[in-house]
């Protein structure tokens, strides 16, 4: 079975600054996908970003970019230039993707980072 | 341009009745699935569904039905509701071409309260 361990409950930044989210995850897994989720207020769960585990290079997308270390089972989300749209929960979720049906057992999540961005 | 479609977005309940979740998708998407969301847990799977007539359970499956009639819906049925019950829950859905594409679209979520 896979973890996920988001180790900040909560963090709170100036607008226009840099911040970064923790995930670390455990699996015996080779093949799998690494994503990050953002709830706003409004509960909706938008996909931020996500990382296929084969490729090296780090995903980016605008503003949102990962440090992807599969050795060390890491997978950290930073956001530059942060704005106030940015206050939401944050998750990051594991899904594997080898095998008959891989990943129909769905996304494992982690307990998420409350991402509080301070005008 | 619906998406993924949950209703009701709010309900209550009494311990031991009974009620359905609906989850509706126009993306001809192949997988369905429902998940619940706890305080301080994330979000864990409850049943999945990787095409109509088949499906499975999840992490989290006790107390709760499901049937995949039609591509399109996903029903999640408690036969009986209990207050551990109380959860916000989340219907997502993806293609699958003999795995799950790699990304989920959600539902808005549904809050639902049993007393």
């Amino acid at each position: 079975a896979q973890t996920v361990t988001q180790s900040q409950p909560e963090m709170s930044v100036q607008e226009a600054e840099t911040v970064t989210l923790s995930c670390t995850y455990d699996t015996s897994e080779n093949n799998y996908y690494l994503f990050w989720y953002k709830q706003p207020p409004s509960r909706q769960m938008i996909l931020v970003i996500r990382q296929e585990a084969y490729k090296q290079q780090n995903a980016t997308e605008n503003r949102f970019s990962v440090n992807f270390q599969k050795a060390a089972k890491s997978f950290s989300l930073k956001i530059s230039d942060s704005q106030l749209g940015d206050t939401a929960m944050y998750f990051c979720a594991f899904m594997k993707h080898s095998g008959g049906g891989g990943g129909a057992d769905g996304l494992t999540f982690g307990k998420g980072t409350h991402l509080i961005i301070q005008p | 341009n619906a998406g993924v479609t949950q209703t009701p977005k709010f309900q209550v309940l009494k311990t031991g009745q009974s009620m359905t979740l609906q989850c509706a998708q126009d993306m001809n998407h192949e997988y369905m699935s429902w998940y619940r969301q706890d305080p301080g847990m994330g979000l864990r799977l409850i049943h999945y569904s990787v095409g109509a007539g088949i499906t499975d359970q999840g992490e989290v499956p006790n107390g709760y039905n499901v049937s995949r009639s039609t591509t399109e819906d996903f029903p999640l049925r408690l036969l009986s509701a209990a207050p551990s019950q109380t959860s916000v829950y989340f219907c997502a859905s993806s293609f699958f071409l003999g795995l799950v594409a790699g990304e989920l679209f959600f539902g808005e979520g549904s809050r639902l309260t049993v007393l």
